[in-house]
């Protein structure tokens, strides 16, 4: 079966850090790109971060950029997300997708067509 | 950074048709790809491409897009179709190939 399954979320004080990881089983997972989306409580969906399957091309949403950092282990069929200077405004419910796409003769397609159960981060003193 | 914007919420009688739609530029160069999030559940991929349904997902379900507006139509509506309906893209309009998401449609079905 295929599957993502998200751990590490928690309680933290404002200006601390966490880090989530997503283990992958089922499927090829270093053949895949992969994304953290992130789910305000009340709110709609969020991306955050992409990393592509060698782990050479990574993006950032401004809202995080320079505060998190997103990485994989193929080895270990995991992906993580090092949340540092965490700010209230970062609770939420962080799930990991995994991502495909591909091309017609006009446009480009992408896609996530897996996601975990998510793991949740709460910011508060 | 470049956005999707999508109605609040949108309702439909049992058995009917409804349309969900999504407009933002990176439209015009990528197709959005449709999720269906219901309450304390992780979000699920019902659309991508031209008009591709993942494996389980009915056949009531279909996408198009025409210019800077993507649509999510439902064709026959079911009480389980109620739920929040997200588009996503990617954005070059940026240094980067980000990812976005619209701000969500509820769909409730009467």
């Amino acid at each position: 079966e295929v599957q993502l399954v998200e751990s590490g979320g928690g309680l933290v004080q404002p200006g601390g850090s966490l880090r989530l990881s997503c283990a992958a089983s089922g499927f090829t997972f270093s053949s895949y790109e992969m994304n953290w989306v992130r789910q305000a409580p009340g709110k709609g969906l969020e991306w955050v971060s992409y990393i592509s399957s060698s782990g050479s091309t990574i993006y950032y949403a401004d809202s995080v950029k320079g505060r998190f950092t997103i990485s994989r282990d193929n080895a270990k069929n995991s992906l993580y997300l090092q949340m540092n200077s965490l700010r209230a405004e970062d609770t939420a419910v962080y799930y990991c997708a995994r991502a495909g796409g591909g091309q017609t003769l006009y446009y480009y397609y992408y896609y996530m067509d897996v996601w975990g159960k998510g793991t949740t981060v709460t910011v508060s003193s | 950074s470049s956005e999707l914007t999508q109605d609040p919420a949108v309702s439909v009688a049992l058995g009917q048709t409804v349309r969900i739609t999504c407009q933002g530029d990176s439209l015009r160069s990528y197709y959005a790809s449709w999720y269906q999030q219901k309450p304390g559940q992780a979000p699920v991929l019902v659309i991508y491409g031209k008009n591709n349904r993942p494996s389980g997902i009915p056949d009531r379900f279909s996408g198009s897009s025409s210019g800077n507006t993507a649509s999510l139509t439902i064709t026959g509506a079911q009480a389980e179709d109620e739920a929040d309906y997200y588009c996503n893209s990617r954005d070059s309009s940026g240094n980067h190939l980000d990812w976005v998401f619209g701000g969500g449609t509820k769909l409730t079905v009467l």
